[in-house]
C-alpha cells in the first residue's frame, strides 16, 4: 500500500499569509495527486487533480505542485473562508489512500 | 447540477447489517465510476470500494473485504454498499463520491461527494 505522510498535521497562520502544505508518497504515484479542503461538518470539496489541475469555481490563490513522491499544495494569501482541513490523496493504484490531514487554524 | 444524497445510515450492534444508499442526479449515472469513502469521528478519510461505470468491475480497501459489498442500479441512479458483520471500527461517516471516468484509472478523483450517513456500530 502506498502511505501519504502530511505535513505539518497543523498550522496557525494569518489572514494574507502564503501558506504551504506538503505531502509525501512512500512510493512514486507519478502526478496522480488531489487534494481535497474540508470544513467542519460538511464534505471534503475537491480543489485540485492530478497534482496541478486546478477545480473549476477554485479560487485561484491555491496552486499545486510537485512529482514523483513530493508535492505541496499553497495558498498564496490566506482568507478567511480557507481555514479548514485539508487532505492530500493518492489515486495510482488501490487501495487509494489518504494523508492525515492538515488543520489550518487562525493565528 | 450533479448531486448526491446517501441514506441508510443509523444504530447497528456489533455483527449486525447495514445498506447503504446513494441516489444520484445531475449526471449520466452509468457512464461514472463510484465510491464510498469513510470518515470515522473526528479522524481523516478513508477509501472503502469502488465500483466501475460498468458495474463488472469492485475494487474494497482490506479492511472491508469480505464483508461489504459495492452495487449499483444503473436504471435507478443508485449506488449501494451492503455492510455485513459490521465491527465498532466501522463507526463513521460515510460519504458515496463521483468518480471522472468510466472506469477505475491512475488519473483519478473524488468528486463531488454527498452530504454522507452517519453508521454508528455500538452495543
Amino acid at each position: 500500500d502506498i502511505q501519504m505522510t502530511q505535513s505539518p498535521s497543523s498550522l496557525s497562520a494569518s489572514v494574507g499569509d502564503r501558506v504551504t502544505i506538503t505531502c509525501r508518497a512512500s512510493q512514486s504515484i507519478s502526478s496522480y495527486l488531489n487534494w481535497y479542503q474540508q470544513k467542519p461538518g460538511t464534505a471534503p470539496n475537491l480543489l485540485i487533480y492530478a497534482t496541478t489541475s486546478l477545480r473549476s469555481g477554485v479560487p485561484s490563490r491555491f496552486s499545486g505542485g510537485g512529482s514523483g513522491t513530493d508535492f505541496t499544495l499553497t495558498i498564496s494569501s490566506l482568507q478567511p473562508e480557507d481555514f479548514a482541513t485539508y487532505y492530500c490523496q493518492q489515486s495510482y493504484s488501490t487501495p487509494i489512500t489518504f494523508g492525515g490531514g492538515t488543520k489550518v487554524e487562525i493565528k | 447540477e450533479v448531486q448526491l444524497l446517501e441514506s441508510g445510515g443509523g444504530l447497528v450492534q456489533p455483527g449486525g447489517s447495514l445498506r447503504l444508499s446513494c441516489v444520484a442526479s445531475g449526471f449520466t449515472f452509468s457512464s461514472n465510476t463510484m465510491s464510498w469513502v469513510r470518515q470515522a469521528p473526528g479522524k481523516g478519510l478513508e477509501w472503502v470500494s469502488t465500483i466501475s461505470g460498468s458495474g463488472d468491475s469492485t475494487y474494497y480497501a482490506d479492511s472491508v473485504k469480505g464483508r461489504f459489498t459495492i452495487s449499483r442500479d444503473d436504471s435507478e441512479n443508485t449506488l449501494f454498499l451492503q455492510m455485513n458483520s459490521l465491527r465498532v471500527e466501522d463507526t463513521a461517516i460515510y460519504y458515496c463520491a463521483k468518480n471522472p471516468n468510466r472506469l477505475l484509472e491512475p488519473r483519478d478523483w473524488f468528486d463531488p461527494w454527498g452530504q454522507g450517513t452517519l453508521v454508528t456500530v455500538s452495543s
